[in-house]
């Protein structure tokens, strides 16, 4: 199956500084991907849908300024977390869309994640 | 927009007992269901879904229905292992062509030996 990648797993950061999470898609080209937040015992919250060559977007309420996606290629997109604060602590997951497969192409295929830790 | 409720919030079962979550959805324009199967700090695996234009698919212990009319879809695990144990997302697609998913709300699943 399709093989998508995050990097860091883990990062531990100051307040006030920023991260840069990435997302890749190993096997295939990746039109379409999607940025999670999980907090502990919870759901996917969907934060953002991130074209290749066009402006990500946001779900409601996630502030597009303080979280930062790039999707510069196929397989690869970026969350950067500008400016973090504690409360920014969360794990952050990635997915991919793989086009392969025609018609049915809605499956996703999720990244490890990444624990992000602001102190 | 779409709205999926997942039940129950947790769920524990004996050994080689039957599982089965509930999920529903509001959104009639929803046409693809994926089930997800979460491991203690590891990423959510796609274990089986189902297309709109199906009423029920089954791989091994593993089997999904839907109930379009209802807008309703479960998930049921038979003969359960200790290994089943962790928690399980549904999702509902509101559209096909973004591949967008609406997750319910999860469910730990405890299976004891």
């Amino acid at each position: 199956g399709a093989v998508v990648s995050q990097h860091p797993s883990r990062v531990i950061c100051k307040s006030g500084t920023s991260v840069k999470i990435e997302c890749r898609s190993l096997d295939f080209q990746a039109t379409t991907m999607f940025w999670y937040r999980q907090f502990p015992k919870q759901s996917l919250m969907l934060m953002a849908t991130s074209n290749e060559g066009s402006k990500a977007t946001y779900e409601q309420g996630v502030e597009k300024d303080k979280f930062l996606i790039n999707h510069a290629s196929l397989t690869l997109s970026t969350l950067t977390v500008t400016s973090a604060h504690p409360e920014d602590s969360s794990f952050y997951i990635c997915s991919a869309r793989d086009p392969s497969g025609g018609a049915y192409t809605d499956t996703q295929y999720f990244g490890p994640g990444t624990r992000l830790t602001v102190l | 927009g779409e709205n999926v409720e997942q039940h129950p919030s947790t769920l524990s079962v004996q050994e080689g007992d039957s599982a089965v979550i509930k999920c529903t959805y509001s959104d009639s324009a929803s046409n693809y269901f994926p089930w997800y199967k979460q491991e203690l700090g590891k990423r959510p695996q796609l274990i089986i879904d189902i297309r709109s234009n199906v009423g029920e698919k089954k791989d091994q212990r593993i089997a999904v229905t839907l109930n379009k009319t209802a807008k309703h879809f479960s998930l049921h695990i038979t003969e359960t292992q200790p290994e089943d144990s962790a928690v399980y997302f549904c999702a509902a697609s509101i559209d096909t062509n973004a591949g967008k998913s609406t997750f319910g709300d999860g469910t730990t699943l405890t299976v004891k030996p």
